[in-house]
């Protein structure tokens, strides 16, 4: 069974600071991984979806890559700011379960 | 852009009621999720339905049931509601298998 593991559980950091989010699978069989946003609440806004095929997707000052053989992808955020404060999710498709899997979250603070 | 509606943002119920939660999603998407979201847990999957009057468990059916007459439209039902049922609700869609997972913004159900 296809186990999503996201490390850290909090980060903090300064308005400004580049962070990287990080997030890792157990069975390399998947169709693709997608990160989600999650304001306290809320429910979850998609932010990037990367297909099997695909190394990194871009979207503003955020980038996601993947790494299929070694079960991981992180997700860069450039020049954070406070509107960035949310909790990040990535949740991956799996083809052995058909199914998505998602990990627990990071809950990002970027203080001013 | 897709929307996916959940009628009641938060809900209070008492021990043993039938409660109803309503989700409507706009895109005319095939497949159609309902999962729970618990501090530590994460989101875990109750049911999901790929097609109209077609549906499929999740991880943790028990207690509840599900209910797709129309394609827009999925309902989870608890048949009675129990303590350990508090938590927030997250309904979601998607076109087809592997495509972007849309989420509406949760519903909050308290039992008491």
């Amino acid at each position: 069974k296809q186990e999503v593991t996201q490390i850290p559980a909090a980060l903090s950091v300064p308005e400004g600071e580049n962070l990287v989010l990080n997030c890792s699978f157990t069975d390399s069989a998947i169709y693709n991984l997608q990160w989600f946003r999650q304001d306290p609440g809320k429910g979850l806004t998609s932010l990037l979806l990367i297909q099997s095929s695909q190394r990194e997707q871009t979207s503003g000052r955020l980038n996601a890559s993947l790494d299929k053989s070694s079960g991981r992808s992180t997700l860069y955020i450039a020049a954070s700011q406070p509107g960035d404060s949310a909790t990040y999710l990535c949740a991956v498709y799996s083809l052995n379960n058909n199914d998505m899997r998602f990990g627990a979250g990071t809950r990002l603070t970027v203080k001013p | 852009d897709v929307k996916v509606t959940q009628s009641s943002r938060y809900l209070v119920k008492r021990t043993g009621e039938k409660v109803f939660l309503e989700c409507v999603q706009d895109m005319d998407h095939e497949n159609m999720f309902w999962y729970r979201q618990d501090p530590g847990l994460g989101l875990r999957l109750i049911y999901f339905s790929y097609d109209v009057k077609m549906k499929e468990k999740g991880d943790i059916p028990e207690g509840y049931s599900v209910s797709r007459e129309k394609k827009e439209r999925f309902s989870l039902i608890l048949e009675s509601a129990s303590t350990n049922q508090t938590s927030m609700y997250l309904c979601a869609s998607s076109e087809q298998w592997g495509s972007p997972l849309h989420f509406g913004n949760g519903t909050r159900l308290t039992v008491t």
